[in-house]
């Protein structure tokens, strides 16, 4: 049974360049979120994708945007990129019906803006 | 708005000792908390959840955790430590709107030596 699988792992980028991040979800299920995490800080929502629509969002800007395929994979997409989005982004799947919480992480993409 | 605070930003204890690593909570309504382990380089790896019932919740790797409503504290303990449990650990909060997004604490590294 595979789990969350992301790609790709690291990648650097130069201020105003765009990025693409994807993400396949957990065998099952059928949502995805993204979360940012500077260096030193916890894991920030982004926002979530459930029936290929964004249901939830967190403080970020219009720059992030997503999407979500039929067959539940999704992507974030960040455009004209800042130094200060240099993280690593953590995609987690869940199961939307199960509405416990419990979220089942990908080991990251790591970007570097320089 | 749901958050959690984990006041030290790392512990320290030798092998075979207890630990425990603090996390306090602030929310509306019944809370949903979580503890999360992360490796390094690595993503998050779910360890226990509390949702409702007993107050000492066991987990996964040997950690439990204890919820404690009058001091709105979620405390991850483990009885005996063992070097591999090295790791930044995270304490999270489901927020009140649901759909399964988190609110993590800013971690607390967990250093144990032989």
């Amino acid at each position: 049974d595979a789990g969350v699988t992301q790609s790709p792992t690291h990648l650097i980028k130069t201020r105003g360049q765009q990025v693409t991040l994807r993400c396949s979800p957990k065998s099952g299920h059928d949502t995805v979120s993204w979360y940012q995490q500077a260096l030193g800080q916890g894991p920030q929502f982004i926002f979530q994708y459930y029936e290929e629509e964004e249901r939830q969002r967190g403080n970020f800007p219009d720059r992030f945007s997503g999407h979500q395929f039929p067959n539940y994979s999704s992507e974030l997409n960040v455009n004209a990129l800042l130094l200060g989005d240099s993280a690593l982004y953590l995609c987690a799947s869940s199961l939307m019906g199960a509405d416990t919480g419990e979220l089942f992480f990908g080991e990251g993409s790591r970007l570097t803006v320089l | 708005a749901q958050s959690v605070a984990q006041p030290e930003d790392q512990v320290n204890v030798a092998e075979g000792n207890p630990l425990t690593v603090k996390c306090t909570y602030s929310v509306s309504g019944n809370p949903y908390l979580f503890w999360y382990v992360q490796y390094p380089n690595r993503g998050l790896q779910f360890l226990l959840k509390y949702i409702t019932g007993d107050n000492l919740v066991k987990g996964s790797y040997g950690f439990e955790a204890e919820f404690n409503k009058s001091q709105t504290s979620f405390h991850l303990k483990k009885p005996s430590a063992l070097v591999s449990d090295s790791a930044l650990y995270f304490c999270a909060v489901r927020d009140i709107k649901g759909f399964q997004k988190l609110v993590f604490g800013t971690g607390t590294r967990l250093l144990v030596s032989p």
